[in-house]
This record gives C-alpha cells, sequence and structure tokens, in this order.
C-alpha cells in the first residue's frame, strides 16, 4: 500500500500561470480533503469530496477548484495563480466511519512568485 | 458552532522533562477526538484517538492522552521527552451536527526539546 501520495511534491510557479495538483489512495476511502498550511494558521480544509463525483468547499476556497472524477483521485486546480497562495498543500482521506483518522500525504510545496 | 483550542502555539521542554499538550473543544455532541504529529517536512499522522470507552488513551512513541467530558478537555502526555519528540502536534475533533459530517483541526502547538 502507498497510502496516498501527492504529485508534485514542488513546484514554482508564476501570478497568473495555472496548474493541477494530484492526490491519490490506495486504501478505497470515500472521503478525500485538500488543505493548505500556512506558518500559524494550522491546516485550513480548501475543499473536500464525500465520494466519487462529489466535491463540496471547506473553509478557504476561493481560487481554487476540484475534481473527484475516480474515486482514488482527488485533483486541486488553480486556474490563475496569486502569490497568496504560495503555500503547502496537503492531501488526505479516510473512511466514511466518524471515528476513522484522516491519512496525509506528503505534501507539495507550491512558491507563486 | 464547534472549535478546537490549542493553548500554547510554542511548548518548550527539557529532555527527560514531562510534556503537556494541551486541547480544549466545544461541541454540543459528543466528539470523537484526535491526536496528529508532523515531523518537518512531512504529513501528518495519527498519533492516538479517542472514540469510546476508556478515557485514557494510549498512542505510539509513548503518548497518552485522557477525555475529560466535565472539562472539554484532550490534553496529550508523554512522562519523559526525548529529542525525537520535536515536532508539530495538532489536536482534532470529528461530529456529526445537523445531518453534517466536520473535522477541525487546532492551529496546532510545536513543540521544541532541549537538550
Amino acid at each position: 500500500n502507498a497510502g496516498v501520495t501527492q504529485t508534485p511534491k514542488f513546484r514554482v510557479l508564476k501570478t497568473g500561470q495555472s496548474m493541477t495538483l494530484l492526490c491519490a489512495q490506495d486504501m478505497n476511502h470515500e472521503y478525500m480533503y485538500w488543505y493548505r498550511q500556512d506558518p500559524g494558521m494550522g491546516l485550513r480544509l480548501i475543499h473536500y469530496s464525500v465520494g466519487e463525483g462529489t466535491t463540496a468547499k471547506g473553509e478557504v476556497p476561493d481560487g481554487y477548484n476540484v475534481s473527484r472524477l475516480k474515486k482514488q483521485n482527488f485533483l486541486l486546480g488553480l486556474e490563475s495563480a496569486a502569490p497568496s497562495q504560495t503555500s503547502v498543500y496537503f492531501c488526505a482521506s479516510r473512511t466514511d466511519l466518524l471515528d476513522n483518522e484522516q491519512f496525509f500525504g506528503p505534501g507539495t510545496r507550491l512558491t507563486v512568485l | 458552532a464547534q472549535s478546537v483550542t490549542q493553548l500554547g502555539s510554542h511548548v518548550s521542554v527539557s529532555e527527560g522533562a514531562l510534556v503537556l499538550l494541551r486541547c480544549n473543544y466545544s461541541s454540543s455532541v459528543p466528539p470523537y477526538l484526535f491526536w496528529y504529529v508532523q515531523y518537518p517536512n512531512q504529513g501528518l499522522q495519527l498519533l492516538l484517538k479517542y472514540t469510546t470507552g476508556a478515557t485514557l488513551v494510549k498512542g505510539i512513541n509513548g503518548f497518552e492522552a485522557e477525555f475529560k467530558k466535565s472539562e472539554t478537555s484532550f490534553h496529550l502526555t508523554k512522562p519523559s521527552a526525548h529529542m525525537s519528540d520535536a515536532a508539530e502536534y495538532f489536536c482534532a475533533v470529528s461530529v456529526l451536527t445537523s445531518g453534517t459530517y466536520k473535522y477541525i483541526f487546532g492551529t496546532g502547538t510545536r513543540l521544541k526539546v532541549l537538550a
């Protein structure tokens, strides 16, 4: 089991460029999440999905879009990157049982110049 | 509204000393509670969780936490700190409310262990 993997690990963008971050999990989990982590602000939820074909907004969704076309994959898109989107992005997944923990990927460090 | 509060964004302890990281939550329904650890340049990993049953929960690496409903707390402790415990620690709550499922993280506490 690879668990939760994220692609790429690092990326540098110029303002206005677009990109897609890929999250994949091989644990057959229903729920998947995208977070961003900034110094002193903990984890903030961007978008999440409760199953294939579903997505929902989290705490800080503006400037991001997501898709969950396949159960194992959850894509995070930035259509027009801004310096404020410089952050470390984490993907996580879990089963649909309330008492189960989230499993996290290793993160993607994104810098927008 | 549900929330999680971690008192102290930075905590320093000497090697061998007691580690105490505080977490308080607010919830109108019984929550499930979690502690995660994040080592530098890594994702979060589960330390321990409370679901039902015994209120004192033991986790990995010698950590434990006690669920105190009357105090709405779930503080994390370790009797003797080791240098390898230096990391950031996150408390989290999972709760079903009004038919909506929520998973809420605290803002984290960075633990520094002094030699």
